[in-house]
């Protein structure tokens, strides 16, 4: 899988979008872009996938380059429960057992 | 309720012994994975499992033994336990959906495991 790479941590004020960046130049042409989360103490949680357009379901929007090396996740609204840190994967989707490679991801926190 | 559960969620333990941490699922999902998270670190993969009786080794295998002689049961067992396994331990599921659509992974709680 790909490496990724993300900031530390960012701040974003409350009510406001948040858009967490993320490289992953050496992604190959059959790897997705995953994001999860992971509130303190609590499982990761899935959030939004691509693999090459643009996506966006409840929870945020994904952005992905036209060269794909690298994506934006935005969450439009950020909320004082979106504090948590999120994490940018890349993978191959051409079998479920394919595991998810955690790196540092970024942690965000969201201030009132 | 349905969902990914996992027990005990706290456990302490001493070195040497043996310890089982439990995952049950209730959507029949055929993947089942089981991560570790060390203070500060992302997840690293143990062990994952394709189906019943079928399991594999993922990245930090040394230690543990897993099992799956139900789909929607993987229990994880350190035979004896030494300190670098005091972690947080999360269990996870998946399902293939054919189509090339993708099969995102559900988490469980978590078990936090310390062993003295």
């Amino acid at each position: 899988d790909a490496k990724t790479t993300q900031p530390t941590s960012m701040d974003c004020a409350e009510g406001r979008a948040a858009n967490l960046p993320c490289n992953h130049s050496t992604i190959s042409g059959n790897e997705y872009v995953y994001w999860y989360r992971q509130i303190h103490s609590q499982g990761p949680q899935y959030i939004i996938h691509g693999l090459k357009n643009n996506e966006t379901n409840e929870m945020a929007s994904l952005i992905i380059t036209e060269d794909r090396k690298s994506s934006t996740l935005i969450l439009p609204h950020a909320t004082l429960r979106d504090t948590a840190v999120y994490y940018c994967i890349v993978r191959a989707n051409n079998n479920a057992g394919n595991m998810l490679t955690f790196g540092g991801g970024t942690r965000l926190m969201v201030k009132p | 309720d349905a969902g990914i559960t996992q027990s005990p969620r706290y456990k302490i333990t001493e070195t040497g012994r043996q310890v089982t941490l439990m995952c049950h699922q209730t959507w029949s999902h055929s993947y089942m994975f089981w991560y570790r998270q060390d203070l500060g670190h992302g997840l690293r993969l143990i062990y994952y499992s394709a189906a019943a009786d079928i399991t594999d080794k993922g990245e930090v295998p040394d230690g543990y033994v897993v099992s799956r002689s139900k789909t929607e049961n993987f229990p994880l067992t350190l035979e004896s336990a030494t300190r670098s396994q005091t972690s947080v331990y999360f269990c996870a599921s998946s399902e293939w959906r054919g189509g090339g659509h993708s099969y995102e992974q559900y988490f469980g709680p978590g078990t936090r495991l310390t062993v003295t």
